[in-house]
């Protein structure tokens, strides 16, 4: 039982690039969440999902895509990288919402220069 | 003003000491009040929840949630350098169910050091 997995663990992007942080999770959980996470600011919900097909904005969302094709997915997709994107990325994931216990990935630093 | 506000700190502590971490909030709807716990660099994890008022006991911490002053807290006892981490509160005013309105709103986090 891995938990919650993320991809790449570090990443630097030059202005203008596009990417994609991947995140997976073998808990069968149905909400999946990504966060941001700056000096000063705590987290930020950037997109999350209800299940399968589900996706909605979260409070920063700008900049940022996300899909859920399966239960255990959760791809992150940033589409033009400016350098105010530049964070550590958590992914989190729960049994059915928010207020279950979020499991977290172990986050990925990105820099964008 | 933020929905939750945070001491960021850093608090520094001898080891042994009672901690005291605490939260304030504006948004009289929130009712799911949780402590998440995290240490360098590395994701967060739960370390307490509470729904509505009261308190709660797990070992050395102890949450308090006082709803009338929209305040939470944590308290560690007999603090051991171990619990040296970033100590985050996380509230929601609606729960798994409200839609948006059940994400969770973060606090910036409190770093805590506990000297041995």
């Amino acid at each position: 039982n891995a938990g919650v997995t993320q991809t790449p663990k570090f990443q630097v992007l030059k202005t203008g690039q596009s990417m994609t942080l991947q995140c997976a999770q073998d808990m069968n959980h149905e909400y999946m969440s990504w966060y941001r996470q700056d000096p000063g600011m705590g987290l930020r919900l950037i997109h999350y999902s209800v299940g399968a097909g589900i996706t909605d904005q979260g409070e920063v969302p700008n900049g940022y895509n996300v899909s859920r094709s399966t239960t255990e997915d959760f791809p992150l997709r940033l589409l033009s990288a400016a350098p105010s994107q530049t964070s550590v990325y958590f992914c989190a994931s729960s049994y059915s919402g928010p207020t279950d216990e979020q499991y977290f990935g172990p986050g990925t630093r990105l820099t964008v220069t | 003003q933020k929905e939750v506000e945070q001491d960021p700190g850093p608090l520094s502590v001898p080891e042994g000491a009672i901690v005291s971490l605490n939260c304030t909030y504006s948004n009289s709807a929130f009712q799911y009040f949780m402590w998440y716990r995290q240490y360098s660099r590395k994701g967060p994890g739960l370390l307490m929840y509470t729904y509505s008022s009261g308190n709660k006991e797990d070992g050395r911490f102890t949450a308090q949630v006082d709803k009338s002053s929209k305040y939470i807290s944590l308290f560690i006892r007999d603090s051991q350098p171990s619990d040296s981490a970033t100590y985050l509160c996380a509230m929601s005013p609606a729960g798994n169910y409200g839609g948006s309105q059940g994400n969770l709103i973060f606090g910036k986090g409190t770093k805590l050091s506990v000297k041995p």
